[in-house]
């Protein structure tokens, strides 16, 4: 079975603080793969990032970052600078083959962003 | 042209009603997938089509008929709803049929509530 914790339910930053919101995984499969989606309050799930289970590097997107360790089943995402635009629901998802490909979404976390 | 496109964007319907969500994408994508989303959930997978073949039935009541006539579009045919089926659903593709590693694209959602 696989699972996908984000223990921060909510969480209220003000405007250019950081800001790093928690994944932990489990799988039995060696082979997986971690998914980051953003929800804004119009509904639709934008993707953000793929990561690859034996591809560790860490990687930046402007002011975003993924802190992937494998060690602590841990894909750890951080907003630098944050933004009001970046309120939204983050989703971080699992999938590998031994699921039989389903992605496997963690709860979500709440980001508000506040002037 | 990475889109996804859903119609219609809401949907209010009686429980004796027949009605029908449709989905599209021309990116190509081999796989295409329902999700449905309670508020303040996470999404849940119903159906996935690889390679216009029904792939993935996660045990959805028969109320809900998929269909997929070309790989370009996806329908989700509704009779009979009951109240508890009121919700967000979303509709997404990936690439490269449902292999474990294809980011999944989603469109907009239709919000549905049924009456």
């Amino acid at each position: 079975a696989q699972k996908v914790t984000q223990a921060q339910t909510e969480i209220s930053v003000v405007e250019k603080e950081d800001v790093t919101l928690d994944c932990v995984y489990e799988t039995r499969d060696t082979t997986y793969y971690l998914f980051w989606y953003k929800q804004p309050p119009s509904g639709e799930l934008v993707f953000l990032i793929r990561r690859n289970s034996f591809d560790e590097q860490n990687e930046i997107s402007g002011r975003y970052s993924w802190n992937f360790q494998k060690s602590t089943s841990s894909f750890n995402f951080t907003i630098t600078a944050s933004q009001v635009v970046d309120s939204a629901v983050y989703f971080c998802a699992l999938r590998s083959g031994g699921s039989n490909y389903k992605l496997t979404f963690g709860k979500g976390t709440l980001l508000t962003v506040n002037p | 042209d990475t889109e996804v496109t859903q119609t219609p964007k809401h949907l209010v319907m009686g429980m004796t009603n027949k009605k029908s969500l449709k989905c599209e994408q021309h990116m190509g994508h081999r796989a295409m997938y329902w999700y449905k989303q309670k508020a303040k959930k996470p999404p849940e997978l119903m159906f996935v089509y690889s390679y216009e073949k029904l792939s993935i039935n996660e045990s959805v009541p028969s109320r809900f008929s998929p269909e997929c006539p070309n790989s370009s579009l996806l329908n989700l045919h509704l009779h009979a709803l009951q109240p508890e089926d009121s919700a967000l659903y979303l509709c997404a593709s990936s690439p490269r049929g449902k292999s474990a590693g294809n980011e999944q694209f989603f469109g907009p959602g239709t919000r549905l509530t049924v009456l």
